[in-house]
């Protein structure tokens, strides 16, 4: 299985600063199409999971551009420029090109 | 506005069985991939399994730990997914989400507890 892992697990910042959040898979995500399934999810408090970067750094529909995707190889990483107070939630990197389909462990974004 | 739906989830006891159902709208059901996702407090998301298009071979994909006791299936002339759970565990109990495939989309998740 491809284990995903994040870091910080935790990271509490100052609203208008940027974060970064982590996640290194154990081997490389690449499909044999030659594309890398790696998306990165938001869940706010109380709501389902939701779509905020796919194949490893492009916007979903509506995503504000101050989310970032970017990484090559294990590494890949999501990025807030400046963080807003609707940026609170829990967020996942996750793998589809490899069953079973897996998830890091989530990295909770709290304001300080 | 796509909508997923999720319903049938409940409280059963361990050894007993649960179908949920997936109702999708506002996009062109019968071309999509589905995932069914679960989550728990414990252990975050987990996927559970993955149907691919009829025109595709709408063959399932399933996690090694529902392997054998879920079975996903579709009908594209009500726009609806399933998941029939059977032999349910302890461990089984989440939230339980449908999902396009490509994770564009995500129901509001339907609850499924199991205990004695």
């Amino acid at each position: 299985d491809i284990v995903l892992t994040q870091t910080p697990l935790s990271s509490p910042v100052t609203l208008g600063q940027p974060a970064s959040i982590s996640c290194r898979s154990s081997q490389s995500p690449v499909n044999s199409d030659g594309n890398t399934y790696l998306s990165w999810l938001q869940q706010r408090p109380g709501q389902p999971p939701r779509l905020l970067i796919y194949k490893v750094s492009n916007r979903f529909s509506g995503v504000p551009d101050r989310f970032t995707g970017s990484g090559a190889g294990t590494d890949f990483t999501l990025k807030i420029t400046r963080v807003e107070p609707e940026d609170v939630g829990v967020y996942y990197c996750a793998q589809a090109t490899q069953f079973p389909y897996t998830f890091g462990q989530g990295t909770k974004l709290e304001i300080k | 506005e796509v909508q997923l739906v999720e319903s049938g989830g409940g409280f059963v006891k361990p050894g007993e069985s649960l179908r949920l159902s997936c109702k999708a709208s506002g996009f062109t059901f019968v071309n999509a991939w589905m995932n069914w996702v679960r989550q728990t407090p414990g252990k975050g998301l987990e996927w559970v399994g993955r149907i691919k298009s009829e025109a595709d071979g709408g063959t399932a994909d399933y996690a090694s730990s529902v392997r054998g006791r879920f079975t996903m299936s579709r009908d594209d002339s009500k726009n609806t997914l399933y998941l029939q759970m059977s032999s349910l565990q302890t461990e089984d109990t989440a939230v339980y989400y449908c999902a396009t495939a490509s994770s564009t989309y995500w129901g509001q998740g339907a609850l499924v507890t199991v205990s004695s």
